[in-house]
């Protein structure tokens, strides 16, 4: 158990609606990260927070969105959804012991695998 | 930018063998260089970590070490077992940034 929890952990919706993913990091960890994992990317690092603040961000459409919110959970909003939206999201979250050096172990959650039919 | 490429799976061994799974890497400077793995149905856990040259990572039975000169970052095991059976991640991140670039996986499957 990595003490990273996401939720829910399936989803099944219909193409054009909007979903929201929801983590929680580990106790003090104060950056949470999403990725979508699917067949055919591979791992894709979608955005990153830090104590609140969007701090990078990758490969993430202009339809999703995030935000962190004071008690330092995030959540991931999916909207006008895709066939190809189905996928593995991740949320992973580190402590930012190593100084920017960037030794940071990241830790995953279970994931949420969305479906869109 | 930086990237990570890994041999292509899936590996398929048999108890008791010896693995091998390459990973190479560009970067700029010295990154910091981790292998993850994903048992299935579960999220990536950290198995070893390398943050300097010749440094080597290990955690059970697992061993990687940190060739600048080649670019690599190979993992072995010197005896699979079933429970082994996952797939593995290389990945990389660089000083002043955060967030590590991975590579797309490898499938190790090991029968008994």
């Amino acid at each position: 158990d990595s003490g990273v929890t996401q939720t829910p952990k399936h989803l099944i919706t219909a193409t054009g609606q909007r979903v929201t993913l929801r983590c929680s990091p580990r106790s003090g960890d104060l950056s949470v990260y999403w990725y979508q994992q699917s067949l055919d990317q591979g791992l894709q690092f979608l955005i990153h927070y830090y104590n609140g603040e969007e701090r990078a961000k990758g490969n993430i459409l202009e339809r999703f969105s995030a935000q962190q919110f004071p008690d330092l959970h995030s959540e991931l909003n999916l909207s006008s959804l895709e066939l190809g939206d189905s996928a593995l999201y991740f949320c992973a979250s580190s402590d930012g012991t190593s100084g920017g050096l960037g030794a940071d172990t990241q830790y995953f959650g279970p994931g949420t695998r969305l479906t869109v039919l | 930018g930086n990237s990570v490429t890994q041999m292509e799976g899936p590996v398929t061994l048999s108890e008791e063998a010896f693995l091998t799974i390459n990973c190479t890497y560009t970067a700029t400077g010295y990154p910091s260089l981790f292998w993850y793995v994903q048992y299935p149905g579960e999220g990536l856990q950290l198995l070893l970590k390398a943050t300097k040259a010749d440094d080597k990572g290990s955690n059970k039975g697992f061993e990687a070490t940190y060739r600048k000169e080649t670019t690599s970052f190979h993992l072995e095991k010197g005896s699979v077992q079933v429970s082994d059976s996952a797939v593995y991640f290389c990945a990389l991140s660089g000083r002043g940034s955060y967030i590590p670039t991975f590579g797309r996986g490898t499938s190790l499957i090991v029968h008994p």
